[in-house]
């Protein structure tokens, strides 16, 4: 089916640990985005890239990094996991156009213990 | 999904009523409005969208209204049913921003009540 695909879906990790979340997206759109979301803060961006070879950081981005492998795909990486870094994470993409609309996936829910 | 639970305000609709969903918006520079409903355990998926430009929109069964002077935005739902229990979250874009990154609300979470 056409849309975008993370995984995991579940993680559990200890504090300190690394991991790596994929995102891949099958519908040639441009741009990509990492989101997360907590409890009554809604959805907060920690790094975009507007085409394959750029990224940028958004609104949250310390403590992860972003490599946007080829068109298709989007990974986040934790370094050095925090329990402050629990959390949902979505990945989205985007048809470079007018609209702003974005597809997203179905999450990837991460605990840091 | 499940994580945005307990701080989000609710509303509770009985079935065939119509839901009103409230939005206040931050920036006035802001043309671009989406509404965004996120069913448990699943990403949010686009529902309707609005541009500065315009006071209302029509979808199917669904109404979004835009008050610029309030930087206020509505979803209205006809005739709720159960599968329409879900968080609502209105997403703002900014003008000048030519990346496409939305500003989100925190969230309403609706339940439908038979």
């Amino acid at each position: 089916n056409a849309g975008v695909t993370q995984t995991p879906k579940f993680q559990v990790l200890k504090t300190g640990q690394s991991m790596t979340l994929q995102c891949a997206q099958d519908m040639n759109h441009n741009s990509m985005y990492w989101y997360r979301q907590d409890p009554g803060m809604g959805l907060r961006l920690i790094y975009y890239s507007a085409s394959e070879g750029t990224t940028d950081k958004g609104e949250v981005p310390n403590g992860y990094n972003v490599s946007r492998l080829n068109k298709r795909e989007f990974s986040l990486r934790l370094e050095s996991a925090a329990p402050s870094q629990t959390s949902v994470y979505f990945c989205a993409s985007r048809v470079e156009s007018r609209t702003y609309g974005y597809t997203f996936g179905s999450g990837t829910r991460l605990t840091v213990v | 999904g499940e994580s945005v639970g307990l701080h989000l305000p609710t509303l509770s609709v009985q079935e065939g009523d119509n839901s009103i969903i409230n939005c206040a918006y931050s920036n006035s520079a802001s043309d671009y409005f989406i509404w965004y409903k996120q069913e448990s355990g699943k990403g949010p998926q686009f529902i309707i969208d609005i541009r500065s430009n315009m006071d209302k929109r029509q979808g199917q069964r669904v109404t979004v209204l835009l008050n610029k002077t309030v930087k206020h935005l509505s979803l209205q739902i006809a005739a709720t049913q159960p599968g329409d229990s879900a968080v609502y979250f209105c997403a703002e874009g900014g003008k000048t921003d030519s990346w496409g990154k939305l500003q989100f609300g925190a969230g309403t979470q609706v339940v439908v009540t038979p």
